[in-house]
């Protein structure tokens, strides 16, 4: 399976809204609705933020939200603070018990 | 929920390894588990899932035949078998818990896999 296509960085003002997109294809994030998003930063674990498609792990807030149109998810991070400068990665179910992830997109706050 | 990964190190090429990963605060036995790694500066790579009981093992198709996942329930512990090793095996591998949607929920902190001769 490939990896499912981010683009490299992404950057935004503090208070602003960024989107991030995660385009796949009908085998994994067209075909099912088990996308999910990370957020990761320097030298630590993943951190879980959205789970099919748009759910919020508990704890997680609302300023995250996911959504998915075709074969193309998205991440939304609205009211930009310093404190969200990471890498985000998508991943969506693959069929056949597979999961696969997205490159990551860096997101830098200006 | 506490999950500690062990057993990485430096380790030649051809070699074997078997990573570990200790659970705690949670119901093991009845969570599903995830093997994901991350090579240095790079994203995340799916690697292998396993049933709450072991029965049911799933492999990235890149990997399969050189992993092996399974657990042990009555001690709480998650296994991944990396049979020979490749310079490009070199990662910090993480073991998480899988939730709905196939989601990848709580994470540890990883273990450094160096394979290098």
């Amino acid at each position: 399976q490939s990896a499912l296509t981010q683009p490299p960085s992404a950057s935004g003002s503090p208070g602003q809204s960024v989107t991030f997109s995660c385009t796949g294809t009908s085998d994994d994030v067209g075909g099912y609705g088990f996308v999910s998003w990370y957020q990761q930063f320097p030298g630590t674990a993943p951190k879980l933020l959205i789970y099919e498609v748009d759910k919020r792990p508990s704890g997680v807030p609302d300023r995250f939200s996911g959504s998915k149109s075709g074969n193309t998810a998205s991440l939304t991070v609205s009211g930009l603070q310093t404190e969200d400068e990471a890498n985000y990665y998508c991943a969506s179910y693959a069929g056949r018990n597979n999961l696969v992830f997205g490159g990551g997109t860096l997101l830098t706050v200006l | 929920v506490q999950l500690v990964e062990s057993g990485g190190g430096v380790v030649q090429p051809a070699t074997s390894l078997r990573l570990s990963c200790a659970a705690s605060g949670f119901t093991f036995r009845t969570s599903a588990m995830h093997w994901v790694r991350q090579a240095p500066g790079k994203g995340l790579e799916w690697l292998a899932v396993i049933s709450y009981d072991g029965v049911h093992k799933y492999y990235a198709d890149s990997e399969r035949g050189r992993v092996t996942i399974s657990r042990d329930n009555s001690k709480n512990t998650l296994y991944l078998q990396l049979n020979s090793l490749r310079t490009d095996d070199t990662a910090v591998y993480y073991c998480a818990t899988r939730t709905f949607g196939y989601a990848a929920e709580y994470w540890g902190q990883g273990t450094l896999v160096t394979v290098s001769s």
